[in-house]
């Protein structure tokens, strides 16, 4: 129990298009998701907590007009990266808490 | 000062080799403490919760010290599929603060 979907796994994307990630959980309902998003070699930082039915909390430094972020249903959070730069080139996962905090498989965008 | 602070390592050791990790964190109403494993690009999974009695599962065991705020994973008999970066994770506030990690290398 407690998966966590996310898709796509990989992107490639022009400088300057929007790229939209789905956060899906699997077999529970989730009010809130996490994302995070891990440069090289460091840690994965928390970007955003997607609230079901509401505006996302941002974190400090996260530009939430660059970063939207969707929750529409219990099942889907959605993060779009709007006008993508190559240093938005990153690690993106999402999580949910389902009994326990389980990880989606992770995005890698690459903006080229 | 960083909420959860790790040694980033890495450390290389061989097999067979006992290796204990170190996890500070800053926020005394903390609730909830935990090990994760990440391999390379890839999405982090559990290893562990922390318990204040500390907890053991197989080679693997973690400890937990309130009064000090930190805590630890010990891995015993280091295997070569060991090697990966582990993170610790502290849960408050609704969220969970991931330290930076510590790489593992483990060499035949």
């Amino acid at each position: 129990g407690a998966v966590v979907s996310q898709h796509p796994s990989r992107v490639i994307c022009k400088s300057g298009t929007s790229v939209k990630i789905e956060c899906r959980s699997l077999d529970f309902q989730a009010t809130t998701m996490f994302w995070y998003r891990q440069f090289p070699k460091q840690s994965l930082m928390l970007m955003a907590t997607s609230n079901e039915g509401s505006k996302a909390t941002y974190e400090q430094g996260v530009e939430k007009d660059k970063f939207l972020i969707n929750h529409a249903s219990l099942t889907l959070s959605t993060l779009t990266v709007t006008s993508a730069h190559p240093e938005d080139s990153s690690f993106y996962i999402c999580s949910a808490n389902g009994g326990r905090y389980t990880f989606g498989s992770g995005t890698r965008l690459t903006v080229v | 000062r960083k909420e959860v602070e790790q040694d980033p390592g890495p450390f290389n050791v061989p097999e067979g080799a006992t290796v204990a990790f170190n996890c500070t964190y800053s926020n005394s109403a903390s609730q909830s403490f935990f090990w994760y494993r990440q391999d390379c690009r890839k999405e982090p999974k559990l290893l562990m919760s922390v318990y204040s009695s500390g907890n053991e599962d197989g080679r693997f065991t973690a400890q937990l010290n309130r009064a000090s705020q930190y805590i630890s994973l010990l891995i015993r008999d280091s295997k070569l599929s060991d090697s990966a970066t582990y993170l610790c994770a502290v849960w408050g506030g609704n969220m969970l603060t991931f330290g930076g990690g510590t790489r593992l290398m483990v060499k035949p």
